[in-house]
């Protein structure tokens, strides 16, 4: 299922809590993104990484951190300061350059209780 | 602002129906074109691209779209569709400007089609 896989498939998270979504690739890409996804408003881009130790935010960032230690992995943590949280997150990821060809996985709900 | 119109949230076909999904987008420079497909319970996946040369461009299952440069326009047209083809269908604009790019996605197109 084109070498990404996000887990957990649904997450629950309770106010004030921090939660991570995991995102790892085996395809050997580069670049790594992270996207929200909302009913009738498309794909937003929360944070996106180039290359490994070095990540910028996207639109929507406030609310949200990630880290890219290693070029397989791209976790994104959903802070308490993100006050809507509830939404389909999908990774992303491109060979090099965020105008290349995107290849999504299958992504991760997230839903408060 | 920047931005990717698509102008039908929602559309119904039934079989063997010609389709026609519009994606507008505002942005004057240099851009690169996608259309990605969310097929019920599978991944979001690349259905056709549209970088340079020929503006009518072919993708998968018989999906085509065509760039027109003074319409920022590329929407996606199939003959006759299938059941098959009820997805849900994402326009998406690369816009190249010096050393910031970006890349905006369209709210998405429904698409039902009936047997």
């Amino acid at each position: 299922d084109g070498g990404i896989t996000q887990s957990p498939k649904y997450l629950f998270r309770k106010e004030g809590q921090n939660v991570t979504l995991s995102c790892e690739q085996n395809l050997n890409h580069d670049a790594m993104y992270w996207y929200r996804q909302d009913p009738g408003q498309g794909l937003r881009l929360i944070y996106y990484s180039q290359i490994v130790n070095d990540f910028q935010k996207g639109d929507i960032a406030e609310g949200y951190s990630v880290s890219r230690e290693k070029k397989e992995s791209f976790p994104l943590t959903v802070t308490s300061a993100q006050k809507n949280p509830t939404a389909f997150y999908l990774c992303a990821t491109t060979p090099g350059h965020l105008g290349e060809t995107q290849y999504f996985g299958p992504g991760t709900r997230l839903l408060v209780l | 602002a920047q931005s990717v119109s698509q102008h039908n949230h929602h559309v119904i076909l039934s079989e063997a129906a010609s389709l026609e999904l519009g994606c507008n987008y505002s942005y004057g420079g240099t851009v690169n074109l996608f259309w990605y497909v969310q097929y019920p319970g599978q991944h979001l996946q690349l259905l056709l691209k549209y970088f340079s040369g020929d503006p009518l461009v072919k993708g998968i299952k018989g999906f085509e779209a065509e760039f027109i440069k003074s319409k920022f326009s590329f929407n996606l047209r199939k003959p006759s569709v299938q059941w098959s083809d009820t997805a849900e269908y994402f326009c998406a604009v690369m816009m190249f400007s010096g050393g910031y790019n970006k890349l905006i996605f369209g709210a998405g197109t429904r698409l039902a089609v009936h047997p």
